[in-house]
C-alpha cells in the first residue's frame, strides 16, 4: 500500500537557518503529494501541495518540489523563523481519492532566537 | 478560512469507560469527515471514513464495533471509544471535507489517556 516516509525529529534550528525536511513516498499511480502544519493547540493546517511530477508546491516562504524519479517531496525554507516552530507531516492522496491521506509520523521543528 | 471544532481536546477515563469525540465543521456542510489515530513517534494513521446519513467505512484492522462513528449531520461527527483500555490511549483527530474546493480542514485533536 502506500505509504510515507519522512525524517526524524525533532529538528532544532537558530532563526535565519536553512530548513530541509526529507521526505520520500511509495505509491501506485501518481499521487497528489502534501505538507502540512500543526501549531501548538491547533488543527493541522495545509501549506502546499502538487499534483504532478516536477510541480513545486510554495507557500509562506516553504518550498516542495514534486520529484517522481527519486519519489521524494523534501521541504526546504531560506531562513526559518521563531514562528514557523511547528510539527510538519508529508501526506499524499493516491487512486483517484482527493480526500483520503496517508500520512508520514510528523517532525517537529523547533526554532530558537 | 473553514474551521472544525474539535472536543474534548483531552480526556482521562477508567479502563472499561466509553468516551465520546466531537468534531464539529463550523462555518460548511461536510459529507465527509475523516477519523485518524496517532500512537507516539508513529504515522497519523486514517481509521474510517464518517458518511453523513450512512455507515462509516473503516481501514482495515480497525474495530467497528470499538470506534463508533456516527454523523448524524451535515456538521457533526461523533466517534465513540466504547469500554476503553489503556492500548487506546492515542491521539485523535478528525477532518472534513470541503467538496466546493477539495481542501480539508483538521480539528484540533483529542488526546486520550485510560487509566
Amino acid at each position: 500500500g502506500d505509504s510515507v516516509t519522512q525524517m526524524e525529529g525533532p529538528v532544532t534550528l537558530s532563526e535565519e537557518a536553512f530548513l530541509t525536511i526529507n521526505c520520500t513516498y511509495t505509491a501506485t499511480g501518481y499521487p497528489s503529494l502534501f505538507w502540512y502544519v500543526q501549531y501548538p493547540g491547533e488543527g493541522l493546517q495545509l501549506l502546499l501541495k502538487a499534483t504532478k511530477a516536477d510541480d513545486k508546491g510554495s507557500n509562506k516562504g516553504f518550498e516542495a518540489t514534486y520529484r517522481k524519479e527519486t519519489t521524494s517531496f523534501h521541504l526546504e525554507k531560506g531562513s526559518v523563523q521563531v514562528s514557523d516552530s511547528a510539527v510538519y507531516f508529508c501526506a499524499l492522496t493516491g487512486g483517484g481519492s482527493n480526500y483520503k491521506l496517508t500520512f508520514g509520523k510528523g517532525t517537529l521543528l523547533t526554532v530558537n532566537p | 478560512g473553514a474551521v472544525v471544532s474539535q472536543h474534548p481536546s483531552w480526556v482521562i477515563c477508567k479502563s472499561g469507560t466509553s468516551v465520546k469525540i466531537e468534531c464539529r465543521s463550523l462555518d460548511f456542510q461536510a459529507t465527509t469527515m475523516f477519523w485518524y489515530r496517532q500512537f507516539p513517534k508513529q504515522s497519523l494513521m486514517l481509521m474510517a471514513t464518517s458518511n453523513e446519513g450512512s455507515k462509516a467505512t473503516y481501514e482495515q484492522g480497525v474495530e467497528k464495533d470499538k470506534f463508533l462513528i456516527n454523523h448524524a449531520s451535515l456538521t457533526l461527527s461523533t466517534l465513540t471509544v466504547t469500554s476503553a483500555h489503556p492500548e487506546d490511549s492515542s491521539f485523535y483527530i478528525c477532518s472534513a471535507g470541503q467538496p466546493t474546493n477539495e481542501k480539508l480542514f483538521f480539528g484540533s485533536g483529542t488526546q486520550l489517556s485510560v487509566l
